[in-house]
């Protein structure tokens, strides 16, 4: 049963960086073709991928927030994190993290349940 | 930046049938996905690689691509598809993005 959860701060002052930590199950991120992506959503409007990291550790960056972002992985722990630097209340939104894999397709098919996250001071 | 456009709003009666259209200039060379998302929930795929269905989506959405548009159908339209849908595909670097979403009512 493949699973996924993010967890982090639920508030953040502007200009501090926001680590998120997405720990899954039932898979694992050193298995070819596996890749977990990080989402987000602003209240009431648009999905948004800010991130990926393959199992090959190879990543990808939103091309616009590249400079703020840092995805890393531990198979280990089975956990991928994210972390956001100089956070302003435009990163206010739900943080999600999702899996992908390449045998299923490429589509997002496992979703954790988001975290909410406000930039607030 | 690459963008996915959309509609904002499609409005449908009961057993009618919904046409969501997604363009972009790099879905002639890119898969594009469909997402649906109902209000306090992660989004659920029904369509991937513009046209597979999953299992355990319902026969009535159905994808389709020609040329940079690529469209979403939910035929016989029931109201417990009324949700926000969003297209998803790769630009030429191979980052992802998301369309802004369509809003379906059901009328």
């Amino acid at each position: 049963q493949v699973t996924l959860k993010e967890s982090g701060p639920a508030l953040v002052k502007p200009t501090q960086t926001l680590t998120l930590t997405c720990t899954f199950s039932g898979f694992s991120l050193s298995t070819s073709g596996m890749r977990v992506s990080w989402i987000r959503q602003p209240p009431g409007k648009a999905l948004e991928w800010l991130a990926r990291i393959d199992w090959d550790d190879d990543k990808f960056y939103n091309t616009s927030l590249k400079t703020r972002l840092t995805i890393s992985k531990d198979t280990s722990k089975n956990q991928v994190v994210l972390t956001m630097t100089n956070v302003d209340p435009v990163d206010t939104a739900t943080y999600f993290c999702a899996r992908e894999y390449d045998s299923s397709g490429n589509l997002f098919d496992f979703w954790g349940q988001g975290t909410l996250v406000t930039v607030s001071s | 930046s690459y963008e996915l456009t959309q509609p904002p709003s499609v409005s449908v009666s009961p057993g009618q049938t919904a046409r969501i259209t997604c363009s972009g200039d790099a879905l002639p060379k890119q898969y594009a996905f469909w997402y649906q998302q109902k209000p306090g929930q992660a989004p659920v795929v029904v369509i991937y690689k513009d046209s597979e269905r999953p299992s355990g989506i319902p026969e009535r959405f159905s994808g389709s691509s020609s040329g940079t548009t690529v469209t979403l159908t939910i035929s016989g339209v029931q109201a417990e598809d009324e949700a926000d849908y969003y297209c998803q595909s790769t630009d030429s670097i191979g980052t992802y993005v998301f369309g802004a979403g369509t809003k379906v009512t059901v009328l």
